[in-house]
């Protein structure tokens, strides 16, 4: 079956101890995408991935990285997690950057940061 | 600077009756224009877009959603809603142009609730 996975689902954890969030996904999509969702605000981009090793910063990327060593993984990393960064994430990928590609959602990870 | 906007945060229908969730966007060029569905504690899922053509775009599920160029909008509409088609739906647009090539931007949602 064609899916994006994102693990953990929920995580609780402290100020300042780091973490990983991971995301696959198997269908061997070129872009892939983070972003987080709070109230009232949407989905706000964090970083975005064109391809095996070339990503970039989106709308909000601060107190978090990225990397893309392989096609099918993109981690998220919060160095230091902060209260403020509690929040609902989902990872996405499409098959190309190309404008008419609809991007495929995971289930989405629930964070708190206290 | 690119930008969608769904001007309202909820929308009640009965069941049975004709819906429509509002999305106007601000973009340069020509944009892409999708709308996604959240069901709770779910990802979001992909319904329709609109890319080049006709206007009136059919997607999942019965809907819809008419482009309008010169208002800019890009309306989802369903003919009849069911109690099913409740959830949380995203309009999001992506820019031709730029250095924004690529990237897609959110609306903030709109709450979609069908009451029997």
């Amino acid at each position: 079956e064609a899916q994006v996975t994102q693990n953990p689902r929920y995580l609780i954890t402290v100020t300042g101890k780091k973490l990983t969030v991971t995301c696959s996904q198997n269908m061997n999509h070129e872009y892939m995408s983070w972003y987080r969702q709070d109230p009232g605000l949407g989905l706000r981009q964090i970083y975005y991935s064109m391809n095996v090793e070339v990503t970039d910063k989106g709308d909000v990327p601060e107190g978090y990285k990225v990397s893309r060593k392989e096609k099918r993984n993109f981690p998220l990393i919060l160095e230091s997690p902060s209260p403020n960064q509690t929040s609902l994430y989902f990872c996405a990928s499409s098959f190309s950057s190309g404008r008419n590609n609809e991007q495929f959602f995971g289930p989405g990870t629930r964070l708190t940061v206290l | 600077a690119q930008s969608v906007a769904q001007p309202e945060d909820q929308v009640n229908v009965a069941e049975g009756n004709p819906l429509t969730v509002k999305c106007t966007y601000s973009v340069s060029g020509n944009p892409y224009l999708f709308w996604y569905v959240q069901y709770p504690n779910r990802g979001l899922q992909f319904l329709l877009k609109y890319i080049t053509g006709d206007n009136l775009v059919k997607g999942s599920y019965g809907f819809e959603a008419e482009f309008n160029k010169s208002q800019t909008s890009f309306h989802l509409k369903k003919p009849s809603a069911l109690v099913s088609d409740s959830a949380l739906y995203f309009c999001a647009v992506r820019p031709d142009r730029g250095s924004t090539l690529g990237r897609l931007y959110f609306g903030r949602g709109t709450q979609l609730t069908v009451w029997p």
